[in-house]
């Protein structure tokens, strides 16, 4: 395991459609991370987990976005009818996630998603 | 809300010449400062900073954090274009449900021209 997964690299989809992103963390880390990132911003904290838990969801994360990691190994965001505003980079990053570490979050390359 | 600020937001040099990125934050339970470098895809970690007024380096790179007044300072010497990226800080909440969480700067995209 070399590092954090993401499937697909890219998507290209209508407006309107659904899609579903991939990641699977390092294979010890117990938390997952979901930010967004568009183009000359910093990346975006949309929401992240703690084993199978969701623990925080931003508040511009809107309903049509959920995300879950049923097992606590691998996670999924799903984007229920998408719109062009929704076209950006969803990166997920994974860490150990133990109070008495100091935190450092490892990232994997990104799915860049393109709404037509 | 946590807040970090990033400047310049662009910076155009030429190989050999010293940059100073800077960044400022606001965070609600400060418990590190993170430096990210981003080329294509993702970000990948430079400097982790906790205490105030320790130089981290590592080659060329060095940084340092100021927690009273809420600053950080990432230097770059001798820049090479492959130093081109952009370049992130991020601070580490250490409060309740949001510990762990890393809120982001917008970036300062460095270009060093040959």
């Amino acid at each position: 395991d070399t590092g954090v997964s993401q499937d697909p690299r890219h998507k290209i989809t209508k407006r309107g459609q659904n899609v579903t992103f991939r990641c699977d963390p390092i294979s010890e880390h117990n938390r997952l991370y979901w930010y967004r990132q568009t183009l000359g911003q910093g990346p975006e904290f949309l929401t992240y987990f703690q084993n199978e838990a969701q623990l925080e969801k931003s508040r511009l994360l809107s309903d049509r976005f959920s995300a879950e990691r049923p097992k606590g190994s691998f996670s999924t965001l799903e984007i229920q009818r998408t719109e062009q505003g929704d076209s950006a980079m969803y990166l997920c990053a994974s860490s150990l996630g133990d109070r008495g570490r100091q935190e450092k979050l490892f990232f994997g390359s990104g799915t860049q998603l393109s709404v037509l | 809300e946590d807040k970090v600020v990033q400047s310049p937001l662009s910076l155009v040099v030429h190989e050999g010449d010293t940059v100073t990125l800077n960044c400022s934050y606001e965070v609600t339970n400060f418990r590190s400062l993170l430096w990210y470098k981003q080329e294509k895809k993702a970000p990948t970690f430079l400097f982790m900073l906790t205490s105030s007024g320790i130089e981290k380096k590592s080659g060329r790179l060095s940084s340092i954090l100021d927690k009273k007044e809420l600053f950080s300072i990432l230097n770059i010497t001798a820049t090479q274009t492959g130093d081109s990226a952009i370049y992130l800080c991020a601070v580490l909440n250490a409060g309740g449900t949001s510990y762990g969480k890393l809120t982001f700067g917008q970036g300062t995209i460095l270009t060093v021209h040959p």
